[in-house]
């Protein structure tokens, strides 16, 4: 099985900040990497796909980088309505079976 | 407008069986998989399964084999997760959650079954 390390399990930062959360894979998973949002009492939201694709009507202050194993998920300036905590996830096609990361519970400071 | 509508929240007791339902609208059912994903309380997502509605193909995480099974009613557009004995460790929320056609993300959600096991 392909385990998966995101990093930090929790970040506090101020309104403007540039934030970044890592996932690392133990094996090369090529750009099967994907991002999400969860708010309190919410279902997740998919912000960016296949590792560095911005989904339609996500805010461009998202954005995704990586490949490979090691990948990063960044908010270029963090807004009061960013406080959520974030998911890695990815897919290894193999045997066809998903994994998400632990998360991170993003804070504003 | 893609949905995808689950059932409402479900009190049980251990030993008991349940089914909760993920019923997809505004798409082709049949073409888009259905996966599950287990949420407990103040943790995670645990991804635990997907099924494809047009064929039932279905995969399931190692952790959940045997656990739960899948299924879907094509004729009605519905994707069911059942268990048969449930455990105090299955309380949890329940997301059913559409796969994107061309990358293995989920891009529609359902809203949540809360399932809750207690004796």
């Amino acid at each position: 099985d392909i385990q998966m390390t995101q990093s930090p399990s929790s970040l506090s930062a101020s309104v403007g900040d540039r934030v970044t959360i890592t996932c690392q894979a133990s094996q090369d998973i090529s750009n099967y990497l994907n991002w999400y949002q969860q708010k309190p009492g919410k279902a997740p939201k998919l912000l960016i796909y296949d590792a560095s694709n911005l989904e339609t009507g996500v805010p461009s202050r998202f954005s995704g980088s990586g490949s490979g194993t090691d990948f990063t998920f960044t908010i270029s300036s963090l807004q009061p309505e960013d406080i959520a905590t974030y998911y890695c996830q990815q897919y290894d096609n193999l045997p066809g079976l998903y994994t998400f990361g632990q998360g991170t519970k993003l804070e504003i400071k | 407008e893609v949905q995808l509508v689950q059932s409402g929240a479900e009190v049980k007791k251990p030993g008991e069986s349940l089914k909760i339902s993920c019923k997809g609208s505004g798409y082709s059912f049949t073409s888009y998989w259905i996966g599950w994903v287990r949420q407990m309380p103040g943790k995670g997502l645990e991804w635990m399964g997907i099924i494809y509605p047009g064929d039932s193909d279905t995969r399931y995480s190692p952790s959940f084999q045997g656990q739960v099974t899948i299924s879907a009613d094509k004729s009605i557009s519905t994707a069911y997760l059942q268990w048969s004995s449930l455990k105090a460790s299955d309380t949890a929320m329940y997301y059913c959650a559409r796969r994107a056609i061309n990358s293995p993300s989920f891009d529609y959600w359902g809203q949540g079954t809360l399932v809750t096991v207690s004796s």
